[in-house]
Order: C-alpha cells, then structure tokens, then sequence
C-alpha cells in the first residue's frame, strides 16, 4: 500500500530557531511533492512544490528532496509563532495522474 | 477576487438523509475534487472530475455521489448510506489534472450528524 508517513509531534521550538518536517514515502516512482499548512479548523494552504533532488527556497521555507532515499524534508528559518499549524506533505505516486497521497501531517508549536 | 467557495461553512443531517455540500471555482480550472479529513488522518480523496460531465471514484466513494454539470461547480452529495459521515469535508481545484499541478483547496465544510 503506497504511504506517506509524518511524524504526527508536537515538534516544539524556540521563536527564531530552525523548524525541521520530514516526511517519508514508500514508492520510488513518486515524481511530485507539496507542503501544505494547515492552522486548526482551516482548509490546507499551499507551502512549497519540489518534483527534483536538492533544495528549493522560497523566503523563511526550504525544501529539500531525496529521492534515493526516499524523504521530503521542509525547513522553517526564524520560525515564528505564527507558523504554529499543522503541516501536511502529498506526494504523487502514479506519475502521469492527478492522484496525491496525504501524510497525516505534523504539528509544529513555536514557542515564543 | 478568484478564489474556491465551499457552502456550507457547517452542516447537520439527520438519520436517513441526503445532504448537498457546494464547491464552485472562478479559477478556470479543470480538474475539481473531494477529500475528507478526519481526526488525526490525512486527507483521503472521495471523487475527482477532470473535465466536465465526467468523473472518477477515488478511495472512498461509497455513500457518496458528486455532479460536474458546470466546469465551476462540483458539488458533493452525502447519501444515507454513508454511515459514518461526520467529518472535514474539502473541495480543490487544479488547473490541470496531470502530474505536476498544485491543488488549491477551499474553505471546507465541517459536516455533523444529529
């Protein structure tokens, strides 16, 4: 059964300290990667998109892919507590489709 | 202002009843969609519809029904046969359906039974 797996937390960190997410998923063919945040009660918010190996940064957030091994990993610099939220990785596994699978997400408490 | 639109923000069914949950896009997107979220799991795709008058069972479609009459709306029908409907219902749109599109979700419907 194709998964995506999180670590559902709480991740606790300091205001200003560096937010680390991983997310791990089981199928090799897997082509495209999201993260999304979602606050309590909210629908889903785009964060990053990554489909190659290496890191994408955009602002305070980078994305770091590895297919070899098989993880996504998203990092938050000067993380605030408005970053406080659930954070959601979806993978697609059936590459040519729109099919995604969610992780069940991590949440994050930044602690001011 | 584009943007996804989900009505209602709340909904009650009683036992026995069929209730209708509104998705519309002004995004222009093709393909449109139905998660549910439940507590502590991720979201898990009900149907998707890539083009108009056309559309797919996901994971778990049983007890639901779904309509894409219009390329902007897409709503979501919970029939009495889903037995254990309480939950986040979302609804996203992409502009296409293929691998590397961004789904953009609206506002969702949190679905109660009385």
């Amino acid at each position: 059964q194709k998964e995506v797996e999180q670590n559902s937390g709480p991740l606790s960190v300091p205001e200003g300290a560096i937010a680390s997410l991983n997310c791990t998923y089981s199928d090799r063919v897997s082509q495209s990667f999201f993260w999304y945040r979602q606050y309590s009660g909210k629908s889903p918010e785009l964060i990053m998109s990554i489909y190659s190996n290496g890191d994408k940064e955009d602002g305070r957030f980078t994305a770091q892919l590895n297919k070899a091994s098989q993880y996504v990993s998203l990092l938050i610099r000067d993380s605030q507590p408005s970053d406080s939220a659930t954070y959601l990785c979806a993978v697609n596994m059936q590459p040519g489709t729109y099919k995604y699978i969610f992780g069940t997400g991590t949440r994050l408490k930044v602690l001011a | 202002d584009g943007g996804i639109t989900q009505s209602p923000k709340y909904l009650f069914r009683k036992e026995g009843q069929n209730v209708t949950l509104s998705c519309e896009q002004n995004l222009n997107h093709d393909a449109m969609y139905w998660y549910r979220q439940d507590p502590g799991q991720g979201l898990r795709l009900i149907y998707y519809s890539q083009i108009v008058n056309d559309f797919q069972k996901g994971d778990i479609a049983e007890g639901y029904s779904v309509s894409r009459e219009k390329k902007e709306s897409f709503p979501l029908t919970v029939t009495s046969a889903q037995k254990n409907p309480t939950a986040f219902y979302l609804c996203a749109s992409s502009r296409t359906s293929g691998t590397q599109e961004t789904q953009y979700f609206g506002p969702g419907t949190r679905l109660l039974v009385l």
